[in-house]
Formats: C-alpha cells, sequence, structure tokens
C-alpha cells in the first residue's frame, strides 16, 4: 500500500516571497505518478504540477516547481513569488498503475498543508 | 471551470437514513471516482467506475455503493448513515488511461 505523507500542517509566507512545502511517500511501484493538488474556500481541488517517476526532470508550471528525489521518495512544491491567491490547503497525491497497468484510479492523498500568503 | 458539477451541495441527512449523490464528468471522460474527505483531511478514495462497472475500491464498507451510466454520469449512495459518514464528498472524472484527474466543487454531507 502507498502513504503519502505531508509534515508540515501549516505555512505562511509573505507575498512576493518563495516558500516550499514538503511531501514524502512510500511505495515498492517503479512507475508511478506524483501531483500537487491546491484546494482553495471554494472546496474545489485544482491540479497545480504532475511529475511522472521515470523523468528524472523536475517538473515546473510557471511559479510552480518541484524537486522530486526518487531515491529518497521526496516530492517537494516550490511556490515562488508568492500570491494572495495561492492562499490554499495544498495536497500531494500518488497515482499507479491498476494490477492490470490499463488504468490510474486511486489517488492516494497526504494530510494536507495549510498556505497563507500575507500582504 | 473544469466542466465536472456535483449536486447537491450541501444536505443535511439523520442517522439511519439513505442518501444519493450525483456527479456530471466532464465532457468525453469516461471515468469517475468518488472520494470522501474529513474535515481538515486529505480526501480518501471510495471506489472509480468505469464503463458502468465498478473498477477499484478503497477501504469501505459495502452500505457505499455507486453506479455510472452510459452517460458517464455517476451517483453515490450511502445506506444507514452514521454520524462519521459526515464529510465532503468529491467526485473527479478523467480518461481511464489518463492520471489528470478533474473535480467537482463537491457536497458536504452532514449526518445529525
Amino acid at each position: 500500500a502507498q502513504t503519502v505523507t505531508q509534515s508540515q500542517p501549516e505555512m505562511s509566507v509573505q507575498e512576493a516571497e518563495t516558500v516550499t512545502l514538503s511531501c514524502t511517500y512510500d511505495t515498492s511501484e517503479n512507475n508511478y505518478y506524483l501531483f500537487w493538488y491546491k484546494q482553495p474556500p471554494s472546496r474545489q481541488m485544482i491540479l497545480v504540477i504532475r511529475q511522472e517517476a521515470y523523468k528524472q526532470q523536475n517538473a515546473t508550471e510557471n511559479r510552480f516547481s518541484v524537486n522530486f528525489q526518487k531515491a529518497a521518495k521526496s516530492f517537494s512544491l516550490k511556490i515562488s513569488d508568492s500570491q494572495l491567491g495561492d492562499t490554499a490547503m495544498y495536497f500531494c497525491a500518488f497515482a499507479a498503475p491498476n494490477a492490470g497497468g490499463t488504468s490510474y484510479g486511486k489517488l492516494t492523498f497526504g494530510q494536507g498543508t495549510i498556505l497563507t500568503v500575507h500582504p | 471551470e473544469t466542466g465536472v458539477t456535483q449536486s447537491p451541495t450541501h444536505l443535511i441527512k439523520t442517522r439511519g437514513q439513505q442518501v444519493t449523490l450525483r456527479c456530471s464528468s466532464q465532457s468525453g471522460h469516461n471515468t469517475v471516482s468518488w472520494y470522501q474527505q474529513a474535515l481538515g483531511q486529505g480526501p480518501q478514495f471510495i471506489f472509480q467506475y468505469y464503463r458502468e462497472e465498478e473498477n477499484g475500491r478503497g477501504n469501505f464498507p459495502p452500505r457505499f455503493s455507486g453506479l455510472q451510466f452510459p452517460n458517464y454520469s455517476s451517483e453515490l449512495n450511502v445506506n444507514a448513515l452514521e454520524l462519521d459518514d459526515s464529510a465532503l464528498y468529491l467526485c473527479a472524472s478523467s480518461l481511464v488511461t489518463n492520471t489528470e484527474a478533474f473535480f467537482g466543487q463537491g457536497t458536504r454531507l452532514t449526518v445529525v
């Protein structure tokens, strides 16, 4: 079974500064995906960034980038130039193919980190 | 706007009752997954439906059941409601071979 751990229940950052959210995971799978999702007070879960385990290059999406350390099973999210709209709960998540390798069904989520961006 | 819609947005039920939650998936998506999110926690996988059949299930009792219809919309049914069933229920749609899931805004269920 896979587990995802986020050890920072809450983080805060000043607007325009950089913040890093931590995530570790445990799996015996070799082929999998890792994600960061954002959940603002509106409750809708929004995909921020996705990393494929077989790709060594770290994923980047505008102000968001990850530091993927496969051997250490670590997957941190860096938010640069933080904006007030980044205030939300952030979840790290894991997905692996099913037994037949035909689908990616179950997302396993961490406990979340509440990020507050202060003006 | 992801195109995944859930209804109702809020619901209050009494312990022992039954509830049905609905999800309309994003256009073109053939897979629907349901998650339960307790307050302040991460979502927990309930089950996934593909081609109108259950395609994976999490650690939830049989009183949690679902349906997927030919238009790929889905229902989550919970029988014999318990107080601990109070949570936000999230629906996510995707293509079966794609990892990118799009979530609805959720249904907040309160059991009293």
